[in-house]
């Protein structure tokens, strides 16, 4: 069954504004990542948090995760055209044989 | 210099055939995996292989079997085709810590499978 949720689920934005995703998951988890797929190609990872971190930033992105609320955001900042993608949250649960699980995906399109 | 390498891109066959999909990663990761995304992009596991040892077995028709000859391949025949096959298919590895904790997936570019 599916564990994270995105949303929205669609997005757009002019370049040079922010695009924040959020996705909630259902059950405890060991870490949190967030990848991108650009339209006909494979999933790059971007970035990892861990259940016992808050917050991550690389680069332009900053990613939060607030293990209460079973949430995490993604916050692209300075957004460009090249943004332009579908970004997917995905879970690794506590002792489960480290099996990514993802969500439906949020399609982001950057005006330029 | 690719890191996760699948082949064939396209696949177009026609329903009750047999075909495989080839995965090699180069990075010396332990573990393997295969996804299919459908049409509305949801990406599903189907199966992992750490150390050449079938450790995910999603629900998956035995249409579909995985064979790891080594740590570095792993790939994924499909008996008697059908429609519903029609998906892309991902291969993924990972570097698996001794608590089982997987760290960020590494990606093959898919093959898309079109059953006619």
């Amino acid at each position: 069954s599916q564990q994270g949720e995105e949303d929205p689920q669609a997005l757009s934005i002019q370049e040079g504004e922010n695009a924040t995703m959020n996705c909630s998951y259902k059950t405890s988890i060991n870490n949190l990542q967030w990848y991108r797929q650009n339209s006909g190609r494979g999933l790059v990872h971007l970035i990892l948090i861990r259940s016992n971190e808050r917050e991550k930033h690389s680069g332009r992105l900053r990613v939060t995760l607030d293990t209460s609320k079973k949430s995490s955001s993604l916050l692209i900042t300075a957004s460009r055209a090249a943004d332009t993608a579908s970004y997917f949250c995905a879970t690794t649960l506590t002792g489960a044989n480290s099996k990514l699980t993802f969500g439906k995906g949020i399609t982001l399109s950057v005006r330029p | 210099d690719t890191a996760v390498s699948q082949t064939p891109k396209y696949l177009v066959t026609q329903m009750g055939n047999d075909k495989s999909i080839k995965c090699e990663q180069n990075l010396g990761h332990d573990t393997m995996y295969w996804y299919k995304q459908d049409s509305k992009k949801f990406l599903k596991i189907m199966f992992s292989y750490n150390n050449k040892e079938l450790i995910i077995n999603e629900t998956v028709p035995n249409r579909f079997s995985p064979k790891s000859p080594d740590k570095a391949h792993l790939n994924l025949h499909i008996n008697s085709l059908e429609l519903g096959d029609s998906a892309v298919y991902f291969c993924a590895s990972s570097q698996v810590r001794s608590t089982g904790t997987g760290l960020g997936y590494t990606f093959g570019s898919g093959t898309r499978l079109t059953v006619v």
